[in-house]
């Protein structure tokens, strides 16, 4: 069994300021994990993925995540918030041979001027 | 390339109403998703096929069926569109199915209201 918890449905930064964005998951094998990220009236796509090389993963648009297996965490961070960032951010899961990928609720970023 | 293309982009149907909703890809991908997003809920697997032929039940599959005939195609049919059916739908592929580390490739969604 899988799951992830997004903690904070709703994140507010100012642009230029630092963007996290917490993401917990539990697997019973060893997980792959993902984000998205998906813009008004879109389809998702994908921001970065772990899959057990490195643990510092960097993604596009200057995103970056860090796979922790003590914490059970894979946080979502940018240094520097850009107006265009604004958008939902997806943490999902998946385990070994398994391809289903399980969803958190979602994040949704705000970047205010 | 295209990638997904999903239709309609938006649909009201009356409740007991048969609705298809059609999803194509261009890539040559092994296998394809059906989710739904609902706010405050994240995105739900209805269905998926890991190769032309085969179908599975994911999450949320009652009140939904699909089909699987060809490599690119993955309609998903809602018999009998009851209100609860209301929702954005996404259709995602990804090159073999089988390997969980596979990025899954996402459609614009369709968006329905069932009245």
């Amino acid at each position: 069994a899988q799951s992830v918890t997004q903690l904070g449905s709703h994140v507010s930064v100012s642009e230029g300021a630092l963007v996290l964005l917490r993401c917990n998951y539990s697997s019973s094998v060893p997980p792959y994990l993902f984000w998205y990220v998906q813009y008004p009236n879109q389809g998702l796509q994908l921001l970065l993925k772990y899959t057990s090389a490195a643990t510092l993963v960097k993604g596009i648009n200057g995103f970056e995540a860090e796979f922790k297996k003590s914490e059970t965490s894979f946080h979502l961070t940018k240094p520097s918030a850009h107006m265009s960032d604004a958008a939902e951010y997806f943490c999902a899961v998946s385990g070994g041979s398994n391809y289903k990928l399980t969803f958190g609720k979602g994040t949704l970023l705000t970047v205010n001027p | 390339i295209a990638g997904i293309t999903q239709a309609p982009t938006s649909q009201i149907l009356a409740a007991g109403r048969r609705m298809t909703l059609r999803c194509t890809q261009d890539m040559r991908h092994n296998a394809m998703y059906w989710y739904r997003q609902d706010l405050g809920l994240g995105l739900r697997l209805i269905h998926y096929s890991n190769t032309a032929g085969t179908t599975g039940k994911g999450e949320v599959p009652d009140g939904y069926s699909v089909s699987r005939a060809n490599t690119d195609d993955f309609p998903l049919t809602l018999a009998s569109a009851v209100p609860s059916q209301t929702s954005v739908y996404f259709c995602a592929s990804s090159p073999q199915g089988l390997a969980g580390q596979e990025t899954q490739y996402f459609g614009p969604g369709t968006r329905l209201l069932v009245l």
